[in-house]
């Protein structure tokens, strides 16, 4: 069956960066790409972006232009959403997704990240 | 950017009992809308794509409907699995993605 796995909650200080990895099993993994979504506390849903795992291109939520890099390494069927000069503000849950770009079909049981000094 | 409203923000309802929730669009997105459940501590899952196609394994119960800017998620006998909140998002201005503020379905 489909799963996406991410990693373990992070605890980060304002200024720090963070990385998120997502690893997908269960499908042809490059016939699908990867959406970031994030939770914050009390708020909605917040798309960040996607990533294509069948050539790499990506697409960045216009907020997070300047601070998000996603990656994917199709040999372990692994991606990776890193997020710099973090704030408090960013503490939140973020998830990841199996997605053409579109809506996201099957999703990752979320990551924790708080920022605290 | 596309601004999704939902509403009501919160919904009390009863086992057995019918849920409509309504999602709004600022303008038109066609069909491109999805609607998701969230329940906390589990992995958020997609229940209609295209404003009106159940996702795999989603009862028949839930039902999606609307286009342009209008859209309705109605569950039409509320089961205890049901009570959570509900996202809609519109993929209509990719990758401009937008989602609603949700909303909470709770036991009246």
């Amino acid at each position: 069956q489909v799963q996406l796995v991410q990693s373990g909650a992070e605890v980060k200080k304002p200024g720090a960066s963070v990385k998120v990895s997502c690893q997908a099993s269960g499908y042809t993994f490059v016939n699908y790409g990867i959406m970031w979504v994030r939770q914050t506390p009390g708020q909605g849903l917040e798309w960040m972006g996607w990533i294509s795992s069948y050539n790499l291109k990506t697409n960045y939520a216009q907020k997070f232009q300047d601070r998000v890099t996603m990656t994917t390494d199709t040999s372990t069927r692994t991606s990776y959403m890193e997020l710099r000069s973090l704030t408090s503000d960013d503490t939140a849950v973020y998830y990841c997704a199996r997605s053409y770009g579109d809506y996201g079909s099957y999703w990752g049981q979320g990551t924790l990240v708080t920022v605290s000094s | 950017e596309i601004v999704m409203t939902q509403s009501p923000a919160t919904l009390s309802v009863s086992l057995g009992e019918r849920a409509t929730l309504s999602c709004r669009a600022s303008q038109s997105i066609s069909s491109n809308l999805a609607w998701y459940q969230l329940k906390p501590g589990q992995a958020p899952r997609l229940l209609i794509h295209g404003a009106s196609t159940r996702a795999a394994d989603i009862p028949a119960r839930i039902s999606g409907s609307g286009s342009g800017t209008e859209f309705t998620l109605t569950i039409s006998s509320l089961q205890s699995e049901d009570f959570a909140v509900y996202y809609c998002q519109q993929f209509n201005n990719w990758p401009l993605v937008t989602f609603g503020g949700g909303t909470k379905v709770e036991i009246k």
